[in-house]
Order: structure tokens, then C-alpha cells, then sequence
């Protein structure tokens, strides 16, 4: 069965410094794996997903992703954070472009100035 | 029409009642998903329906059902609400057919209704 961990329920970083939300999955099957953001009281935002190819992808916002099959973890980085990063944001990862997509349980970022 | 569209946006229910939820689809998404977040957590899968027809559950109560219109509006419907039912529920459509693998079209959510059970 396919899963998702989060570590760090809240991660908590200065304007401009570097970001790191660790993710990391297990799965019988090569997976997709996506990163989505929840700002409150909305929806999911897709931010970027690994489908097939390069390992290394962009996402918007300046966030980027790696996929990395022998740690299985789909980290998720942003070189300088602004305060508009300060989100909800959740990894997940599906079988297929439209299967049941399974969600890690979050990591609050906040910002400080 | 571009996006996903749910209806209504904030629901306040007594235990017990029923409630239905609608979501509109762009026009050729034929998968749907809903999802349940409590809050705090992450989304949880409900169900998923293609062309009209379940195509998968997650670990819900029968009390938790839905249908798919044609005109890609779909409803989910919540029977004998309990207090732990209050939650975003999120609805997802897709362009891509469920078990296909394709590089290209993923899920749009809807920003969600907002059920809460007193």
C-alpha cells in the first residue's frame, strides 16, 4: 500500500533563507508524486509533480523538487522564502495521473521577517 | 467555463440531517474524486466516479455516497451526519481516464465546502 510522511508538522524559516519540506513515500510501483499548497480557507494549488523523466523538477513559485527512488523521498526546496510561501503544504503521491491520490498530513511554513 | 466549482462554500448542519454537496467540472473531465479534510490533516480519499459510475472507495461509511451528472457536475451525499463528518470537503477533476498512465493531465480541486456538524 502506497504512503506518504511528512516530517515536521510545522517549519518555521527567516524572509530570504532556504526551504526545506522533507516528504518522503512508499510504493510497490514507481509512483507520481506531487507537492500541492493550501493557503487558508482554500483548495489544493498543484505546485509541481514527478511523473516519468528527470528527477529534478520545477514547480511554480521558485519551488523545484527531487525524486529520489533509492532514499524514496520527493523533497521540496525553495532557495529564498518570501512571505507570501507562508502556506499549508501537503505531498502526495498516485498511482496514475487519475488514480486515488494519497496525501501526507501537511507542513504548516511559516515565515519570519 | 475553466475550473472546478463547488457549492456551497460554508454548511452548517445538525446532527442527523442530511446533507448534498455539488461540484462542477471543466467540460470533458469525465474522472471526479472527492476528498474529506478534517481539519488539521491531510485531504482524505471518499470516492471516485468515471463516465457516471463508482470507480473506487476510500474508507467511508455507506452513509457516504454520490453521483456524476453527464454535464460534469457531480454531487456527494452525506446521510445521518455525525459530528466528525465537519470538514472541507474537496472535490477533483481530471481529464485523464482512472489507470491510465500519462505524463500530462493531473487533478483540479475546488477551493471546497466547508461542512460543519453541530
Amino acid at each position: 500500500a502506497q504512503s506518504v510522511t511528512q516530517l515536521g508538522s510545522h517549519v518555521s524559516v527567516s524572509e530570504g533563507a532556504l526551504v526545506l519540506l522533507r516528504c518522503n513515500y512508499s510504493s510497490s510501483v514507481p509512483p507520481y508524486l506531487f507537492w500541492y499548497v493550501q493557503y487558508p480557507n482554500q483548495g489544493l494549488q498543484l505546485l509541481l509533480k514527478y511523473t516519468t523523466g528527470a528527477t529534478l523538477v520545477k514547480g511554480i513559485n521558485g519551488f523545484e523538487a527531487e525524486f529520489k527512488k533509492s532514499e524514496t523521498s520527493f523533497h521540496l526546496t525553495k532557495p529564498s522564502a518570501h512571505m507570501s510561501d507562508a502556506a499549508e503544504y501537503f505531498c502526495a503521491v498516485s498511482w496514475s495521473s487519475a488514480s486515488k491520490i494519497i496525501f501526507g498530513s501537511g507542513t504548516r511554513l511559516s515565515i519570519r521577517p | 467555463e475553466t475550473g472546478v466549482t463547488q457549492s456551497p462554500t460554508h454548511l452548517i448542519k445538525t446532527r442527523g440531517q442530511q446533507v448534498t454537496l455539488r461540484c462542477s467540472s471543466q467540460s470533458g473531465h469525465n474522472t471526479v474524486s472527492w476528498y474529506q479534510q478534517a481539519l488539521g490533516q491531510g485531504p482524505q480519499f471518499i470516492f471516485q466516479y468515471y463516465r457516471e459510475e463508482e470507480n473506487g472507495r476510500g474508507n467511508f461509511p455507506p452513509r457516504f455516497s454520490g453521483l456524476q451528472f453527464p454535464n460534469y457536475s457531480s454531487e456527494l451525499n452525506v446521510n445521518a451526519l455525525e459530528l466528525d463528518d465537519s470538514a472541507l470537503y474537496l472535490c477533483a477533476s481530471s481529464l485523464a481516464e482512472p489507470g491510465h498512465i500519462t505524463s500530462g493531465d493531473g487533478y483540479t480541486f475546488g477551493s471546497g465546502t466547508r461542512l460543519t456538524v453541530v
